[in-house]
């Protein structure tokens, strides 16, 4: 069983679109997250949901906007593609507790804008 | 934004133990210290983690120092398998994790 799956894998766009990556975990956990790992592979923070309420919104561009239908899914949304976004998004899930919150992260999404 | 500092890489015959350092000398006193790794492009893959004992599972040990400045991170028989970028975190803030550059572990025969 995938613990934290994504969809798509690859996912190849023009300029000025929009497009969705969806998440979903079957952990059980209250918190999911975006990460996105630019071409230089640093792993940088983007967005965290607790119970479906944002609790995490770094600094990015508003054309990016999380949603959480359910604690199980966490979809990030694109509008308006750049060149700049080309990029792997990593979806992750964690359970807080007072041992720390150990982080399971997705396959990750390879996103190229032409 | 990270709060650790490590090698950017390192070698290790295979079957041999590896052995990654990690400095984090403003670390916090309820702040955890995780590792995870990523094999290519995959998802970042965790290890273990601890916050003043050393830990053991069945992929790892970590051994903390006294004063938790630095950790080391053990792969007990490392295999070709292992070669990976090994992060050390530190968790800052609520579910913040920075990753840094990390550790390119290479893995020979």
């Amino acid at each position: 069983d995938t613990a934290v799956s994504q969809t798509p894998k690859y996912l190849v766009t023009q300029m000025g679109n929009d497009k969705s990556i969806k998440c979903e975990q079957n952990l059980g956990h209250d918190t999911m997250y975006w990460y996105k790992q630019d071409s230089k592979k640093f792993l940088k923070i983007m967005f965290s949901y607790n119970n479906k309420e944002l609790i995490i919104n770094e600094t990015v561009p508003n054309r990016f906007s999380p949603k959480s239908p359910d604690k199980a899914h966490l979809n990030l949304h694109i509008n308006s593609l750049e060149l700049g976004d080309s990029a792997v998004y990593f979806c992750a899930s964690s359970q807080v507790s007072g041992q720390g919150d150990t982080q399971y992260f997705g396959p990750g999404t390879r996103l190229t804008v032409l | 934004d990270a709060k650790t500092t490590q090698p950017p890489s390192m070698d290790c015959a295979e079957g041999r133990a590896a052995n990654l350092p990690c400095n984090h000398s403003t670390i916090s006193g309820n702040e955890y210290v995780y590792w995870y790794r990523q094999i290519h492009s995959q998802g970042p893959q965790y290890i273990i983690h601890g916050l003043k004992n050393n830990e053991t599972n069945e992929m790892a040990s970590l051994i903390i120092t006294e004063d938790r400045k630095s950790s080391t991170l053990i792969l007990p028989h490392a295999t070709l398998r292992d070669t990976a970028v090994y992060y050390c975190i530190v968790r800052a803030g609520f579910n913040k994790f920075y990753f840094g550059s990390g550790t390119k572990l290479n893995v020979k025969p």
